[in-house]
């Protein structure tokens, strides 16, 4: 069955980048997007963007334009978001998903402090 | 950048009753090819969001017959026919039809 396996929670320090993982299994990892969606604590949900893992292409919503790097690696049928100068606003659980949002991984919440 | 606006923000109902939830977009999301992209999700407490309907009004393989979504242009509605007890959390609308997509701002359903 389809699963979409999310890195583990991180610290991190304001101004410091972190990369997130999500790796696929269950499917072949080239025919859908990935896509990712930020939620911070009790709020709703953003979408960031989404990468073609077949060829690389990404679209990204202009708000994360500047935040967000997402990446994949065929050869670990895995995708990557980079989120970089990190502040206090990108403390949140990130998600990767699939394009119809019927598959998620489990989430990966990220805290930005000193 | 669609809109999406939720009502109610919060829903309290008996365990059998029936609800609505309502979702109103600032822009028609009737797509070009004839296709409507909204999506109804439901997050549970500490659980990622999970695909309920899809494209209006299809229901996601293994969902309960109990859910059901309608709606056109601008206006959609998801129903819970029957509340039960593990149809607690936060329900979401979501559109792709215009880029970016955009997420409704959630209503949670609280069992009585």
């Amino acid at each position: 069955q389809v699963n979409l396996l999310q890195s583990g929670a991180a610290l991190v320090k304001p101004g410091a980048s972190v990369k997130l993982s999500c790796k696929a299994s269950g499917y072949t990892f080239t025919d859908y997007y990935i896509h990712w969606v930020k939620q911070s604590h009790g709020k709703s949900l953003e979408w960031i963007g989404y990468i073609n893992p077949n060829s690389g292409y990404t679209n990204y919503n202009e708000k994360f334009k500047s935040k967000a790097t997402l990446t994949v690696d065929k050869s670990t049928n895995t995708a990557y978001m980079e989120l970089s100068r990190l502040t206090s606003e990108d403390s949140a659980t990130y998600y990767c998903t699939s394009p119809l949002f019927d598959y998620w991984g489990q989430g990966v919440m990220v805290t930005v402090s000193s | 950048d669609v809109v999406l606006t939720q009502t109610p923000p919060t829903l309290s109902a008996t365990i059998g009753q029936s609800v609505s939830i309502s979702c109103r977009s600032s822009q028609s999301l009737l797509h070009s090819n004839g296709n409507t992209y909204l999506n109804w999700l439901l997050q549970r407490p500490g659980q990622p969001p999970q695909l309920l309907i899809y494209l209006v009004s299809r229901l996601e393989s293994g969902v309960p017959n109990r859910f059901s979504g309608s709606g056109s242009g601008t206006d959609f509605t998801l129903k819970i026919s029957g509340v039960e007890a593990e149809d607690l959390g936060v329900y979401y609308c979501v559109q792709s039809t215009h880029a970016p997509l955009t997420f409704g701002s959630g209503t949670k359903l609280e069992i009585k």
